[in-house]
């Protein structure tokens, strides 16, 4: 059980275009969904945390609005990246909580982004 | 704040000896403790995780962690060491909530040698 898919799994696209990224949990409800963003050989940036309904709260430094979060539901978040520049690209990987307690977060496969 | 200070970016160990992978926290309040493992351009899997019950806890794979509070600690260990154990480890901190951030160290690369 506590499985998180996302998709793709990598992507390229080329600079000033937009990329959606889909973080789903597959067979439980997440109260609550968090991006985070890896750059190579270093650790996990938490971007933004999203609960299902409500507006996303971004990280110091995160630019709400070129990265747009929206919890559309208990078992999908979704990730746009827009007009995506090269720095952009890196390794995005989203996790999920259910929220019952045990304070645990379930991630997803991540996805690689590759702007050009 | 809290925050997580993992000793040593890379560790080498040699097939079957002693992992241990240093992991020392900072928190204001109680703190939830994990350790994950990822492998090559996947995601994190839970190795274990610390939530006030017992301050030994064990994980999956052969790995253990032990809080002490007093030292401000979280250290994995595995009694012996399997190639297939070679892979980034990142310890992470919580200060609790049904779903509150993780805080994560930067990480720390086991190398499984023959």
């Amino acid at each position: 059980g506590a499985v998180v898919s996302q998709h793709p799994s990598w992507v390229i696209c080329k600079s000033g275009t937009s990329v959606k990224i889909e973080c789903r949990s597959l067979d439980f409800q997440a109260t609550t969904m968090f991006w985070y963003r890896q750059f190579p050989k270093q650790s996990l940036m938490l971007m933004a945390t999203s609960n299902e309904g409500s507006k996303a709260t971004y990280e110091q430094g995160v630019e709400k609005d070129k990265f747009l979060i929206n919890h559309a539901s208990l078992t999908l978040s979704t990730l746009t990246v827009t007009s995506a520049h090269p720095e952009d690209s890196s390794f995005y990987i989203c996790s999920a909580s259910p929220g019952t307690g045990d304070h645990e977060q379930y991630f997803g496969p991540g996805t690689r982004l590759t702007v050009t | 704040a809290q925050s997580v200070t993992q000793l040593g970016s890379h560790v080498s160990v040699s097939e079957g000896a002693l992992v241990l992978l240093r992991c020392n926290y900072s928190s204001s309040v109680p703190p939830y403790l994990f350790w994950y493992v990822q492998y090559p351009n996947q995601g994190l899997q839970l190795l274990l995780k610390y939530t006030s019950a017992a301050t030994l806890v064990k994980g999956i794979n052969g790995f253990e962690a032990e809080f002490k509070k007093s030292e401000t600690s979280f250290h994995l260990t595995k009694p012996s060491a399997h190639m297939s154990d070679a892979a980034e480890y990142f310890c992470a901190v919580s200060e609790g909530g049904t779903a509150s951030k993780l805080t994560f160290g930067t990480g720390t690369r086991l190398q499984v040698t023959l």
